[in-house]
This record gives C-alpha cells, sequence and structure tokens, in this order.
C-alpha cells in the first residue's frame, strides 16, 4: 500500500549519460512534484504538474524534463549529466494544488554521477 | 518570491529536554506553513502543520506557533527522546500557491 513510490532508488551513471527516474503515486491525488535535496540537505523545488499540466517549473536547466503521462505517474528525464546533478532526487504529491496541502514525499532516488 | 530561514542549524539536547527551532519568511501572502522530520536516509515527513489564520496548535508533545505581523513561526518539541534525531524543515508556501520554499533544516540530535 505504498503512496508514492519512486524507481530506481539508487542511480550510478557517467557524465554525459542520459537517465530516468519514475515516479508514481496511489492516493488518488491531482498534483505531483519533483524535489532536489542535494549533499547539503537543501530542499529545492523544480516542477509541479497538476492534472498532467505544468504549473511549476522554476530556474532548472533544460536537461531536465518532466512528463507526466497521467496524474498517477511523473517521470524525470535528465540528459548529459554534469556531476552537480549528483544528488537525491524525490517525487512527492498532494492532493491538488490549491495550496495549503499536505505534500507526501516518495522515498527519493540517490543520483551519482561520477 | 518566498525567502525562508531556519535556525539554528544544529542543535544537540539530553534527553527529556525541550527543543525550539525558529523560523522566518519573507512573503506577507504565505498562508500555510508546514514542518517535516527527515530521518537519516529516509523522505521528508510532515509531522504538524499551522496556517495563517492560527496563531498556535499542538499534538502531543509537539507544537507550532505562528506570528504573522513578525513573519516568524517556531517549532517545540518537549521531553524529547532519541527518536526525535532528525533534520527537521519548516516550509512556508509562496503566497496561496502550493509551491513550498524550505528552509535549510536544523539537525537535531537527542542523547540519551
Amino acid at each position: 500500500d505504498t503512496a508514492v513510490s519512486q524507481t530506481p532508488k539508487y542511480l550510478v551513471t557517467q557524465m554525459g549519460n542520459d537517465k530516468s527516474i519514475k515516479c508514481e503515486q496511489n492516493l488518488g491525488h491531482d498534483t505531483m512534484y519533483w524535489y532536489k535535496q542535494d549533499s547539503k540537505k537543501f530542499l529545492k523545488i523544480m516542477f509541479s504538474y497538476n492534472n498532467k499540466e505544468l504549473i511549476i517549473n522554476e530556474t532548472v536547466p533544460n536537461r531536465f524534463s518532466p512528463k507526466s503521462p497521467d496524474k498517477a505517474h511523473l517521470n524525470l528525464h535528465i540528459n548529459s549529466l554534469e556531476l552537480g546533478d549528483s544528488a537525491v532526487y524525490f517525487c512527492a504529491s498532494s492532493q491538488d494544488h490549491t495550496g495549503g496541502r499536505e505534500q507526501y514525499f516518495g522515498p527519493g532516488t540517490r543520483l551519482t554521477v561520477t | 518570491g518566498e525567502n525562508v530561514e531556519q535556525h539554528p542549524s544544529t542543535l544537540s539536547v539530553q534527553e527529556g529536554d525541550s527543543a525550539v527551532i525558529k523560523c522566518t519568511y519573507s512573503d506577507s501572502a504565505s498562508n500555510y506553513f508546514p514542518w517535516y522530520k527527515q530521518e537519516l536516509g529516509k523522505r521528508p515527513q510532515l509531522i504538524i502543520d499551522i496556517r495563517s489564520n492560527v496563531g498556535e496548535k499542538k499534538d502531543q508533545r509537539i507544537a507550532v506557533t505562528l506570528n504573522k505581523t513578525a513573519k516568524h513561526f517556531s517549532l517545540h518539541i518537549t521531553e524529547t527522546q532519541p527518536e526525535d534525531s532528525a533534520v527537521y524543515f519548516c516550509a512556508a508556501t509562496q503566497g496561496g500557491s502550493e509551491k513550498l520554499v524550505f528552509g535549510k533544516g536544523m539537525k537535531l540530535t537527542v542523547n540519551p
């Protein structure tokens, strides 16, 4: 009965490669997010989708491309990986995007770029 | 945009002591202030939240206070236990939106 799940849990890859992270939620929520947590534990929003529509797009390099095939899934594709992309990426979901809704986080994907 | 400052960055207490974490925010339109706990290697999890129309909220050993005039909010943990050891994040919405801006986190260590 996992609420928000992500795959893979760990991802080790070399600079220049392209990789994807997948996220799924079974809470029936309308809104999903991607966050990046760097080595100093700083948690910063990257993207948000509501019912498959992009609603938040922070200042993120365009090598990062989110895709939401349906409201239960939000994937993150990263092209031409760089050392600075190494971080933990968390997916999250909330009931809707009206504000003031609890965000439920996935277990995270630890990305290491060598 | 919203800016959330959190302090201290680390706090070490003895079991049974109280712990207080303070945050300030900049956007006067912020209306939702959650607190998340993140244990080592785990996901952030909501422990308590407060909305801008409320000044204080309590849930067992944890309480949060909000001062809208001064734009600061605090988390209070009483009778701390070793399992309270974690990183605690405060956050605030940017305006009335769903976008959460997080503080930099505070590592709490509770020594038995």
